[in-house]
């Protein structure tokens, strides 16, 4: 059973850029069956999706955050990366790394099947 | 950006009853539809995919059906592990949007 875990800072300071790590383990991420995506959630409020990529692949962005979000691949530690620069207070979040099974072109058709738990991030001074 | 909309943003419903959960695209999304359960301090949990097909290992209680602009997720005879928020998302065009949610309460 695949299973997902976000690492990082849990305290960033306004300007800096947040990394975050999601660590795939029970699986190989250099498969062509899934895709793997960052969501976000501040507080209180409803779910943001922030880019997803494929280990062969270009990522695709939110242009909402686009100039400021890099995802990446390392398929020799089975892990996929954000970074997302110029946080602000509004990056405050609950990060979270998911796994999209996809079909006939569409990299989210079997939706978001495999979650990690979730990464708190506070951007304050 | 395709705007999802869902509705009601919170209801109260008794164990046993029936739960009608309703989801608008702004535009058509033909069955690319995900709906998402998620429970206090816990990620999502896939209910829903394409639409209409349940997720393997879930109860059959939880069904969706729609297509286009409307869609909707029905939980028939309500659990008490069935309290929770709601989220549709639509997989038709990047960027990937999700509807503001449906809390699901106890009555």
């Amino acid at each position: 059973q695949m299973q997902l875990q976000e690492s990082g800072p849990g305290l960033v300071k306004p300007s800096e850029t947040l990394p975050l790590t999601c660590t795939v383990s029970g699986g190989s991420i250099s498969t062509s069956s899934f895709y793997w995506g960052w969501i976000r959630q501040p507080p209180g409020k409803g779910l943001e999706w922030i880019g997803t990529t494929h280990y062969s692949g270009s990522p695709y962005y939110n242009p909402s955050l686009t100039g400021r979000v890099t995802i990446s691949v390392d398929t020799s530690k089975n892990q996929f990366s954000l970074k997302l620069s110029s946080v602000t207070a509004a990056d405050t979040a609950v990060y979270y790394c998911a796994r999209s099974g996809h079909r006939d072109g569409f990299w989210n058709y079997y939706g978001m099947d495999v979650w990690g738990q979730g990464t708190t991030v506070t951007v304050s001074s | 950006d395709i705007q999802m909309t869902q509705s009601p943003s919170s209801l109260s419903a008794s164990v046993g009853d029936r739960v009608t959960i309703t989801c608008r695209a702004s535009q058509s999304i033909g069955n690319y539809l995900n709906w998402y359960q998620q429970k206090p301090g816990k990620a999502p949990n896939l209910l829903i995919y394409a639409a209409s097909n349940l997720q393997s290992g879930l109860p059959s209680r939880f069904s969706g059906s729609g297509s286009g602009t409307e869609f909707t997720l029905t939980v028939n005879s309500l659990q008490p592990e069935d309290f929770a928020t709601y989220f549709c998302q639509q997989s038709y065009i990047p960027p990937l949007t999700f509807g503001g949610g449906t809390k699901v309460e106890i009555k």
